[in-house]
């Protein structure tokens, strides 16, 4: 399967708290994505990291890609209840990852 | 930034009977476009890509006959389910990216969620 998996598959922590998410895959890829999902709701871009490229920021949001390891990371800093989601890795090929949910308790 | 609607957001229906979901792109004109299938607490699967003005391109497992996707213009494509049945029942969602940028995320509608009874 060309899917990334992720880990872990559910987290739980409480407001304040860094989340962090890891993506591996097993293709060589042009780029990898973060997407975030409300329950019930679509998918919403987060953050886009290209193959050359170790470290992306955006916001409280920071990326990491190894292309040697296949793997990426998604740190959620200072987390807040409303980051409550599932969270998606992305290959260019429009594969989703297995996904982590995230649960931030207020 | 882009948008892409989906319509319904909820459908029950009958065993038997078909069901059409909707997905525009409501800022920009959207030459292909992704219908995925999501299972509870699990990732977005794709179906098939939406082609404006021929036909869709089908992932390996996924019945065409079964699911039948026209996008007859570069704001709209549709996609049918066929005689529904309870397994079916499933979340699904559609997406686009903007043809107009360098590089385009994946736009989502906000999903359809289908049961069928």
């Amino acid at each position: 399967s060309q899917q990334g998996e992720e880990d872990p598959q559910a987290l739980s922590i409480q407001e304040g708290e860094n989340a962090t998410m890891n993506c591996s895959y097993k293709t060589s890829i042009n780029n990898l994505q973060w997407y975030r999902q409300n329950s019930g709701r679509g998918l919403v871009h987060l953050i886009l990291i290209r193959s050359n490229e170790r470290e992306k920021h955006s916001g409280r949001l920071r990326v990491t890609l190894d292309t040697s390891k296949k793997s990426s990371s998604l740190l959620i800093t200072a987390s807040r209840a409303a980051d409550t989601a599932s969270y998606f890795c992305a290959l260019d090929k429009l594969i989703f990852g297995t996904g982590t949910r995230l649960q931030v308790f207020p | 930034g882009a948008v892409v609607s989906q319509h319904p957001s909820r459908v029950i229906c009958k065993s038997g009977t078909s069901v059409k979901i909707e997905c525009r792109s409501l800022d920009f004109q959207a030459t292909t476009m992704f219908w995925y299938r999501q299972f509870p607490k699990q990732s977005l699967m794709l179906m098939a890509t939406s082609n404006e003005g021929s036909k869709a391109t089908y992932e390996q497992g996924v019945e065409k006959d079964k699911f039948l996707i026209n996008h007859a213009s570069l704001t709209l494509s549709t996609l049918t389910v066929t005689s529904a049945h309870p397994e079916d029942s499933s979340f699904y969602i559609c997406s686009a990216r903007d043809p107009g940028m360098v590089w385009s995320p994946l736009h989502f509608g906000n999903g359809t969620r289908l049961t069928v009874t």
